[in-house]
C-alpha cells in the first residue's frame, strides 16, 4: 500500500519560497512507471494541479505556475519536493502530493495535504 | 486558459440514482482525455474512485460508474448512499497537462 506524506512550513512570508516535500513509502519512487504530482486547493474552493516530475526528472508544470514552479526529486530519499518563489496571500492553500499512474492514466494515491499560509 | 465545467451542486434522495457530469472548453469529452474521478469528503484529501473513462479502483464501490455521456464524461452513482454525500471532481488530461473541474456538491436528501 503506497502512502503519501506531505512535510513543510506552515507558515511563509509573502515574497519568500514556499518549500514542501513528499515522502513516499510503500513503493519506490526510482523504479519508475509513475509521475509524482504536487496538487492544492484554495480554501473552500477547487483543486488546482500544479505538475508533476518523473524519476528521471522530467517536468510538467502547470501554464499558469510555470514561471515560480520548481518540482525535484531525491530518489535516494525516496521524496520528491515543491517550490513555489515570491508567494502571495493568493498562495494560501491545502497543498497535496498524489501519484499519477500514466499507464492506466490515473492519479490514484494521494497525502493527507498540508495547510500552507501566507502571511507576514 | 481550458476550462473544465461541472455541475455546481445535484441532490439525490438515498437509494437513486444521479449522473454527474464534466465538459471541455475544447470540446466533446473523448477516451483521450482520460478523465478521472474523485470524492472529498468535508476536511478529507481527495480519494480516487474512476480513472482512464470508467475503471474502478480495487477500493471503488460497484455502485459507481463512469462513461461518456452527449460529449462529457459522467460518474454514475446507483443505489445512493447517505456516505455519498461529498464534492466530486473530474480530471482531464490534456496532453501532459492536467484540469480539474470546478467539482459538484452532491447532497443525499
Amino acid at each position: 500500500q503506497v502512502q503519501l506524506q506531505e512535510s513543510g512550513p506552515g507558515l511563509v512570508k509573502p515574497s519568500q519560497t514556499l518549500s514542501l516535500t513528499c515522502t513516499v513509502s510503500g513503493g519506490s519512487i526510482s523504479s519508475g512507471g509513475y509521475y509524482w504530482s504536487w496538487i492544492r486547493q484554495h480554501p473552500g474552493k477547487g483543486l488546482e494541479w500544479i505538475g508533476y516530475i518523473y524519476y528521471s526528472g522530467s517536468t510538467y508544470y502547470n501554464p499558469s505556475l510555470k514561471s515560480r514552479v520548481t518540482i525535484s526529486v531525491d530518489t535516494s530519499k525516496n521524496q520528491f519536493s515543491l517550490k513555489l518563489s515570491s508567494v502571495t496571500a493568493a498562495d494560501t492553500a491545502i497543498y497535496y502530493c498524489a501519484r499519477d499512474s500514466p499507464a492506466v492514466a490515473g492519479v490514484d494515491y494521494w497525502g493527507q495535504g498540508t495547510l500552507v499560509t501566507v502571511s507576514s | 486558459q481550458t476550462v473544465v465545467t461541472q455541475e455546481p451542486s445535484l441532490t439525490v434522495s438515498p437509494g437513486g440514482t444521479v449522473t454527474l457530469t464534466c465538459a471541455s472548453s475544447t470540446g466533446a469529452v473523448t477516451s483521450g482525455y482520460y478523465p478521472n474521478w474523485f470524492q472529498q469528503k468535508p476536511g478529507q484529501a481527495p480519494r480516487a474512485l474512476i480513472y482512464s473513462t470508467s475503471n474502478k479502483h480495487s477500493w471503488t464501490p460497484a455502485r459507481f460508474s463512469g462513461s461518456l455521456l452527449g460529449g462529457k464524461a459522467a460518474l454514475t452513482l446507483s443505489g445512493v448512499q447517505p456516505e455519498d454525500e461529498a464534492e466530486y471532481y473530474c480530471l482531464l488530461y490534456y496532453g501532459g497537462a492536467v484540469v480539474f473541474g470546478g467539482g459538484t456538491k452532491l447532497t443525499v436528501l
